[in-house]
This record gives structure tokens, sequence and C-alpha cells, in this order.
């Protein structure tokens, strides 16, 4: 089944303790995408990767860090986690290029950082 | 600076027609999408706008007037699962260069009443 999938889905955590979202997705996609969802603010783009080795900032890159070694794998680091992070994250694929392709996100991972 | 607006709420009525707009300020626009995102789970694409005109699918069309920065998603037959949030997002390439990001609007929630 072609899917992108997160981990873990639920996380709780203190400020300063390092954590890794991981995402994978099966579809040999070049593109990958890190989000974060808040209330009111909407899905706001962290950073993509156009393909392996390839990565680059969006909207709010700050005090995350992600890196592409492999094509299915794009994990989202947070090197020191603040209150301000708690957020709901996606993790999205879509095929490269400007062509008509559509984005197929993941489950979600729901971050609370106290 | 890139900006993207949808209204906050809709309601309407089971069977009936809704359309929810979208407009955007982007610079290096290259298509926009629609997603549907039910409360609790991942975005779901829905529909893609490149070139001026309307995109019909079912019983979900969209619209877009690259010229005047709008769109709309227009909904028919309403049932009620189709009861989510409806988010407008923009692809914006940079010059000279493949590479481009999404950017996302805060998402319009419809309700739909029997």
């Amino acid at each position: 089944e072609a899917q992108v999938t997160q981990n873990p889905r639920y996380l709780i955590t203190v400020t300063g303790k390092k954590l890794t979202v991981t995402c994978s997705q099966n579809m040999n996609h070049e593109y990958m995408s890190w989000y974060r969802q808040d209330p009111g603010l909407g899905l706001r783009q962290i950073y993509y990767s156009m393909n392996v080795e390839v990565t680059d900032k969006g909207d709010v890159p700050e005090g995350y860090k992600v890196s592409r070694k492999e094509k299915r794998n794009f994990p989202l680091i947070l090197e020191s986690p603040s209150p301000n992070q708690t957020s709901l994250y996606f993790c999205a694929s879509s095929s490269g290029g400007t062509d008509i392709y559509e984005q197929y996100f993941g489950p979600g991972t729901r971050l609370t950082v106290t | 600076g890139q900006n993207i607006d949808q209204p906050t709420e809709m309601t309407a009525t089971e069977g009936a027609i809704v359309q929810i707009n979208c407009t955007y300020q982007t610079s290096g626009f290259n298509g926009l999408f629609w997603y549907q995102q039910h409360a609790g789970e991942a975005p779901t694409f829905l529909s893609y706008n490149v070139l001026d005109g309307l995109e019909e699918k079912g019983r979900f069309s969209s619209f877009l007037s690259r010229s005047k920065g709008y769109s709309y998603l227009l909904l028919k037959e309403l049932q009620m699962k189709d009861s989510a949030s409806y988010l407008c997002a923009v692809r914006a390439s940079r010059f000279m260069d493949s590479s481009y990001k999404l950017i996302f609007g805060s998402g319009t929630r419809l309700l739909v009443r029997p």
C-alpha cells in the first residue's frame, strides 16, 4: 500500500531534550516536506527536500533540522525543543517536477513540549 | 510577501451547493491546490489548477483566475461527510530554479447541516 508513515504519532517531552520524528514513504517520491499545523495559522512549511541531499527552508525553519540521506526517509530533528514547538506535525511527499503532483500526507505527529 | 486568505467558517445545508473562496498574493506562482482535512486527520488532495478556468471532478469543481489572484472550490450536492476543513495552497517556484514550496491558507471549516 502506498503510504507515508511517521513515528511517533504522539510525543510528550521536556524543554531541551533532543528528539527526532521519522518520516518514510514507499512511493519513490523525490519531493518531501515537513509542516506544522497550529489553530488559526493553518499548515506552515518547515523544510522541504527536492531530492536526496537537497534540502531547503520553508516559512518556519527556526529550531528545526532535517536531512535527506535516502530517498525514502526525511527525519525532522528538534535539537533543543521549546514549548512554542508544541504542535501537530505532518510529513508529506510527492513526485518531483512542477506538474500536477499532489502531496500525500502522513498521519501526523502530535508533539507537546513542557 | 506571500499571503493566502480564506473565510474561517461556512455553514451550508445538505444537498445544497457551497462556494469556498481563496485569494492569494505570491511571487513565482506555479499552481494552486485544494485539500480536504477532516478533524484529527491528514489533508487529502482534492484538485489542482495551474491555468485559468474551471476544473471539474465529480461533485467538486475548482476555478482559477491568475490575473485576479483568486480561486474557488465549488461543492455540489452537499453530504454530511463533506463537513471538514478545506485548505487552499499555492505552489511558489523560485526564479530560475525548479525548487518550489507550498504555502497554505488557514483553511475554511465547513459545517453541513441536515
